[in-house]
């Protein structure tokens, strides 16, 4: 069975510019998560979508912004490009929304603005 | 809010033996689970064990263990006999109730000598 995939797997982008990022779940699964992690650092929060409604969401800006498809499939969006969005995005699927459940995570989207 | 914290930035084991990696939690939520992560330098996030709050047995997951001490916050990974494939990134996590998010700590990098 596939795993979560993620496209592109390496993105180049200029200051300013607009950027989607796409995540397939594993087969199944309902909810997706995006992830945002910074060289050196553990990753942090962005967007939860389970059901296709959104569930929760991180200390982003609203440059950020995510949907989740009837197939369960999602993109995330970020507007007007900093420097500091530099960074992996990591997309992460789960079947349910439980405390104790784990998530399965793709290759991630290495994002560079330059 | 939630807290991670991971001390040792990187850490050497010889082929073999056994090692601990550290992970110190912080939460007011009295219903919790604990994740221990790999990341290899593919990028992917690689479920290794799970601890709920309530488990009165330490998890076990093949060659990890989770030293999991509530009154002192810990929640330390063990992995027994040392195997060339386990050098990587290394993450503690954590969720909170039925929330949605995963707070992660800052890693620990782990190289394997043969």
């Amino acid at each position: 069975d596939a795993g979560v995939t993620q496209s592109p797997t390496h993105l180049i982008k200029t200051r300013g510019q607009q950027v989607t990022l796409r995540c397939s779940p594993i087969s199944g699964h309902k909810s997706v998560s995006w992830y945002q992690q910074v060289l050196g650092q553990g990753p942090q929060f962005i967007f939860q979508y389970y059901e296709k409604e959104e569930r929760g969401r991180g200390n982003f800006p609203d440059r950020f912004s995510a949907r989740q498809f009837p197939n369960y499939s999602s993109e995330l969006n970020v507007n007007a490009l900093l420097l500091g969005d530099s960074a992996l995005y990591l997309c992460a699927s789960s079947f349910f929304n439980g405390l104790n459940e784990k998530l399965f995570f793709g290759s991630g989207t290495q994002l560079s603005v330059l | 809010a939630q807290k991670i914290t991971q001390t040792q930035p990187g850490m050497f084991v010889q082929e073999k033996e056994a090692v601990t990696l550290d992970c110190t939690y912080d939460t007011s939520d009295p219903s919790y689970g604990l994740f221990w992560y790999k990341q290899p330098s593919s990028g992917e996030m690689i479920f290794l064990i799970y601890q709920g709050s309530y488990d009165q047995q330490n998890a076990t997951e093949g060659r990890y263990s989770l030293n999991f001490q509530k009154a002192r916050k810990s929640a330390n990974l063990v992995i027994s006999a040392s195997q060339l494939g386990d050098s990587a990134m290394y993450f503690c996590a954590m969720r909170v109730n039925a929330g949605n998010m995963l707070t992660f700590g800052g890693g620990t990098r782990l190289m394997v000598k043969p």
